[in-house]
């Protein structure tokens, strides 16, 4: 099956910096890209859709200035997060949809776990 | 109200149990509704769609009631290896083809 990729899967940052992480669909072109954010014990929230080429469009109360998503090639999508604070902390899914997917189908990468110190 | 609501859980069931999930939807135009597995600190993985007439998948078998707007599964004879939080998930309405989860249902295999 078709594989998303995420790097890094896992990263500790202080507070005040800013961490990018980047997202990539291995074997297939991704005409969109979903991020996504985990808080233990919760439910996947999105984020931002982000389609290449263009702006991402982001979900209420999510920051655009905060997380910076860019979506530069068909295969690649990063999230910046920056000047993050320890309420970032958190874990961050990406996930990618091509042609041919039924509606609602995507495939996720396997996340990214952010802790801010 | 949430848009998709679950039973949190969790259900501990020994192996052989067969076990049922619920789920509840807001959104009356939603078009398409999923059910995906999660294991502990893992990404979400599609188990299986779920259509209109109920479908099933080995021993598992999804249902969907549009009037009710609520979305079943079930699992029989269950496994140790079953043991994960299942999340149901919907397609909103428009075209952006987003997915709405709910905040999953833990499931416990016992020997």
């Amino acid at each position: 099956g078709a594989v998303v990729s995420q790097h890094p899967s896992w990263v500790i940052c202080k507070s005040g910096t800013s961490v990018k992480i980047e997202c990539r669909s291995l074997d297939f072109q991704a005409t969109t890209m979903f991020w996504y954010r985990q808080f233990p014990k919760q439910s996947l929230m999105l984020m931002a859709t982000s389609n290449e080429g263009s702006k991402a469009t982001y979900e209420q109360g999510v920051e655009k200035d905060k997380f910076l998503i860019n979506h530069a090639s068909l295969t690649l999508s990063t999230l910046t997060v920056t000047s993050a604070h320890p309420e970032d902390s958190s874990f961050y899914i990406c996930s990618a949809r091509t042609s041919g997917l039924r509606r609602g189908e995507q495939y996720f990468g396997p996340g990214t776990r952010l802790t801010v110190t | 109200r949430k848009e998709v609501e679950q039973d949190p859980g969790p259900f501990n069931v020994p192996e052989g149990a067969t076990v049922a999930f619920n789920c509840t939807y807001s959104n009356s135009a939603s078009q398409s509704f999923f059910w995906y597995r999660q294991d502990c600190r893992k990404e979400p993985k599609l188990l299986m769609s779920v259509y209109s007439s109920g479908n099933e998948d080995g021993r598992f078998t999804a249902q969907l009631n549009r009037a009710s707007q609520y979305i079943s599964l079930l699992i029989r004879d269950s496994k140790l290896s079953d043991s994960a939080t299942y999340l149901c998930v919907v397609n909103g309405e428009d075209s952006s083809y987003k997915l709405i989860f709910g905040s999953g249902t833990r499931l416990l295999v016992r020997p």
